[in-house]
């Protein structure tokens, strides 16, 4: 089963229009949780992270996520997109294998920001 | 720049050619990995270096070689590739493994190496 789940393979949005991208994870997995993005012909950048304390955790470039136990959910969104925000963003969390704990990924949400 | 690069940025090989990824970073980190991005598909974790001692293999085929001859420095010898192959090869490094306690938990990744094999 997989760990992380992104059920979204592609979201176009309109400029200035709110979006939200969803995440999913499996509830047996530890509950560290992470956003990164991805710019064409780039690296992954982290954008923010839950490993403690409170649900609503806000990250870089306005993005926000909310972490809700009971859906096991981690979805991110932003207020007000820019086209600057278009790129492709991964939901990520911690599993335990072998001799140390790993970050795994979902497949990845393509955010298109439409002027 | 992240503080990990990774060179060449892209790479076209036959299959029968042999190559290297090379992977760097003067963060001071511990821990350094290699994943593979292909299109429409998670991230796939290869390799994970720990104080330069390899710690996880996951199940990637043996044309694929890890090398790592110090904390800073990380390369993926390839050779007789498949056309599958074919994709986005990650670096990334940490300052430690992920363990309980005491972890940010953050990773530093590359560029990335755009791998095409003919």
């Amino acid at each position: 089963a997989q760990s992380v789940t992104q059920l979204d393979s592609q979201v176009p949005v309109f400029e200035e229009a709110p979006v939200e991208l969803r995440c999913n994870y499996s509830s047996s997995v530890s509950v560290y949780l992470f956003w990164y993005v991805q710019y064409p012909n780039q690296g992954l950048q982290l954008l923010l992270k839950y490993l403690s304390g409170s649900t609503l955790v806000k990250g870089i470039n306005g993005f926000e996520a909310e972490f809700n136990k009971s859906q096991t959910s981690f979805h991110l969104r932003k207020p007000s997109v820019h086209i600057s925000d278009t790129a492709e963003y991964f939901c990520a969390v911690i599993i335990s294998s072998g001799s140390a704990r790993q970050l795994t990924f979902g497949s990845g949400t393509q955010l298109t920001v439409l002027p | 720049e992240t503080g990990v690069t990774q060179t060449p940025r892209h790479l076209v090989m036959g299959m029968t050619n042999k190559k290297s990824l090379k992977c760097e970073q003067h963060l001071g980190h511990n821990a350094m990995y290699w994943y593979k991005q292909s299109a429409k598909k998670p991230l796939e974790l290869m390799f994970v270096y720990s104080l330069e001692e390899r710690v996880e293999n996951n199940s990637v085929p043996s044309r694929f070689s890890p090398e790592c001859p110090n904390s800073s420095h990380l390369f993926l010898h390839l050779h007789t590739l498949q056309p599958e192959d074919s994709a986005l090869y990650l670096c990334a490094s940490s300052e430690r493994l992920l363990m309980t306690g005491g972890n940010t938990y953050g990773y530093t990744f590359g560029s990335g190496t755009r791998l095409t094999v003919v």
